[in-house]
Parts: C-alpha cells; structure tokens; sequence
C-alpha cells in the first residue's frame, strides 16, 4: 500500500525557535497534501491544504506566517512552525491525497504524525 | 458550516458487539471514512461509504444514510486491541476531510 513518511517523528524545542517537518510520499506523487494538528484527547484539526507548486490554503484561524508551508514536488511536503511557542506542542500529522477519488476508496494516506514539545 | 457529532467514549465488554454513530451537517460530501486511532499514532483507514447501505468488511462494517446525514461504524467480536479512539470523517469534493472528535472505546474483558 501507500506510504507516507513524516521526519522527525518527534522533536523537543525552546520557544522561540523555528521547527521543520517533513512529509514525504514513498511510492506514489501526491497532488495534495493535507497538515492536521492535535491536541491531546481531541480530534484531526485540519490545518492547510497544500498543492505542488502553489500556496497552501489555510483553514480558518491558522496564521499563514506562523505555519509556513513549502510543497516542493509531488512527493514532499514541508511545514515549518516559525517562533514556535509552548501552545504550538501538538501533533502534527500530514496527509498525501491522490486526487482519484471514486477509484481507490481510500486516496488519503496519513504519515505516523510528528510529536513537537515546546519549551 | 461544517458539523460531525459522535459520542465522546464508550465501554463495551470483549466478544460483545458495539455500534458507534456519526451525524454530519456538512456543506459538501464526498464519502464518509471510519478512522482507528491508537493513542500517539496516526489514523488508519476502516471503511468508506460513499452510497447509501452496508459495507462489511471482517468484523468491522459501515453503514450511511445520506439523507439522513447519518452514519455508524459496528464492531463484532471486540477484542481488547479494539480498545482505541474511533474518527468519522467527512470528505469533501476537494479530498479535504472533516473530522468528527472521536469516540474512545474502552473494551473490557
């Protein structure tokens, strides 16, 4: 099946500072890729929508200049959370999108997620 | 706007038979989605809905109404590893997914 890969798969860093993370689709190009974030006991809160080669579309009440999203080529993703503070700790997890939808009943694969502690 | 409601826990004995239900308001659909999600991990996939009626697949199996915005996943034969958070999702035309907030299942035995 398809794999979607995300690195680092946890980081720890002072507030302040800027964190990268990767999202990579191994065997397959990904049209769109999709960046969640959680909180602890709560859902998938959908974050942006990215597409290769264009700006990323944010979802209501996420700052675009905070959460910088590169979407380079059709098999990597990045999300770059700039001045990250203690309430940016979360769980990221992205998403690569195949775009057939009606053909493969699940076009959407999650990457393992990536834990971010801010100090 | 967008709207998916799901209980937020259940407790259901091992062997047992558990059916969690999912309503959506949503302002586009394309497909229903029944996520499992262990605590720390990402999602996998379940089941998917797109027309009306049953899916079955092994011991899990989803059901969709579309005119009633309503959805359930049913688990047969719970096993201790059942015991995690359960996600219904929304797709929309776009691919983009809506999620719900989960139900926790607790599987005793």
């Amino acid at each position: 099946g398809a794999v979607v890969s995300q690195h680092p798969s946890w980081v720890i860093c002072k507030s302040g500072t800027s964190v990268k993370i990767e999202c990579r689709s191994l065997d397959f190009q990904a049209t769109t890729m999709f960046w969640y974030r959680q909180f602890p006991k709560q859902s998938l809160m959908l974050m942006a929508t990215s597409n290769e080669g264009s700006k990323a579309t944010y979802e209501q009440g996420v700052e675009k200049d905070k959460f910088l999203i590169n979407h380079a080529s059709l098999t990597l993703s990045t999300l770059t959370v700039t001045s990250a503070h203690p309430e940016d700790s979360s769980f990221y997890i992205c998403s690569a999108y195949t775009g057939t939808s009606g053909v493969l009943t699940d076009t959407q694969y999650f990457g393992p997620g990536t834990r971010l502690t801010v100090l | 706007g967008q709207n998916i409601d799901q209980p937020t826990e259940m407790t259901a004995t091992e062997g047992a038979i558990v059916q969690i239900n999912c309503t959506y308001q949503t302002s586009g659909f394309n497909g229903l989605f029944w996520y499992q999600q262990h605590a720390g991990e990402a999602p996998t996939f379940l089941s998917y809905n797109v027309l009306d009626g049953l899916e079955e697949k092994g011991r899990f199996s989803s059901f969709l109404s579309r005119s009633k915005g309503y959805s359930y996943l049913l688990l047969k034969e719970l096993q201790m590893k059942d015991s995690a958070s359960y996600l219904c999702a929304v797709r929309e035309p776009l691919g983009k997914l809506i999620f719900g907030q989960g139900t926790e299942l607790s599987v005793k035995p």
